[in-house]
């Protein structure tokens, strides 16, 4: 089973519309949550951490769910620049130096907003 | 404006040859990451540097070498021994309290 799993997608969506995806990690000792963004054929970049009593980030809010070993994102109102693939990642150790190594990176849920 | 730098942005590598990446970055960072990229799957780690003149291997170094002579710079060469070398390298640093900021990768393909 891989560390971290998304739905890989794609998720078509109008713009306007509201859209929601999760994603499952199966270490129970992971500690930090992170959305990222990608481009095709571009570098990811940090969209927004994850925190345990949720937060938002403009349109884009984000869930974590320690019981059931998922996170979620929301992206409200889509915008077409939002498309683009949502890249999942979770770290497994606390907030040390060593810990950014560990990474474990979902291979990430495509978001296709159409007009 | 500080950032990571990885050229070139597209390389090709003939067989039995080996070849470098570059990843420079002007950020202070002093962890140091190179990762791969391949369709439909997550970022593997292939090295990580958190000082000068260490690093470790990641999930998947086989094939590959690194080296951290200097803050700024975490060169990775593919060498020939890396069978399978077709894939998107992306590098990425951390100061160890925000998460890691990638460089804009290089596409390595086989000639």
């Amino acid at each position: 089973r891989k560390e971290v799993e998304q739905d890989p997608g794609p998720f078509n969506v109008p713009e306007g519309a509201t859209v929601a995806f999760n994603c499952t990690y199966s270490n129970s000792a992971s500690q930090s949550f992170f959305w990222y963004r990608q481009d095709c054929r571009k570098e990811p970049k940090l969209l927004m951490s994850v925190y345990s009593s949720g937060n938002e980030d403009g349109r884009f809010t984000a869930q974590l769910n320690r019981a059931s070993q998922y996170i979620s994102l929301l992206i409200r109102d889509s915008k077409l620049s939002d498309s683009a693939t949502y890249l999942c990642v979770v770290t497994s150790e606390g907030m040390t130096t060593d810990s950014w190594g560990k990474l474990q990176f979902g291979a990430g849920t495509q978001v296709v907003v159409t007009p | 404006d500080g950032g990571i730098t990885q050229s070139p942005k597209y390389l090709f590598r003939k067989e039995g040859q080996n070849v470098t990446l570059s990843c420079e970055q002007n950020l202070n960072h002093d962890a140091m990451y190179w990762y791969r990229q391949d369709p439909g799957q997550g970022l593997r780690l292939i090295y990580y540097s958190q000082i000068v003149n260490d690093f470790q291997k990641g999930d998947i170094a086989e094939g590959y070498s690194v080296s951290r002579e200097k803050k700024e710079s975490f060169p990775l060469t593919v060498t020939s021994a890396q069978k399978n070398p077709t894939a998107f390298y992306l590098c990425a640093s951390t100061d160890g309290v925000q998460p890691q900021h990638f460089g804009d990768g290089t596409r390595l393909s086989i000639l």
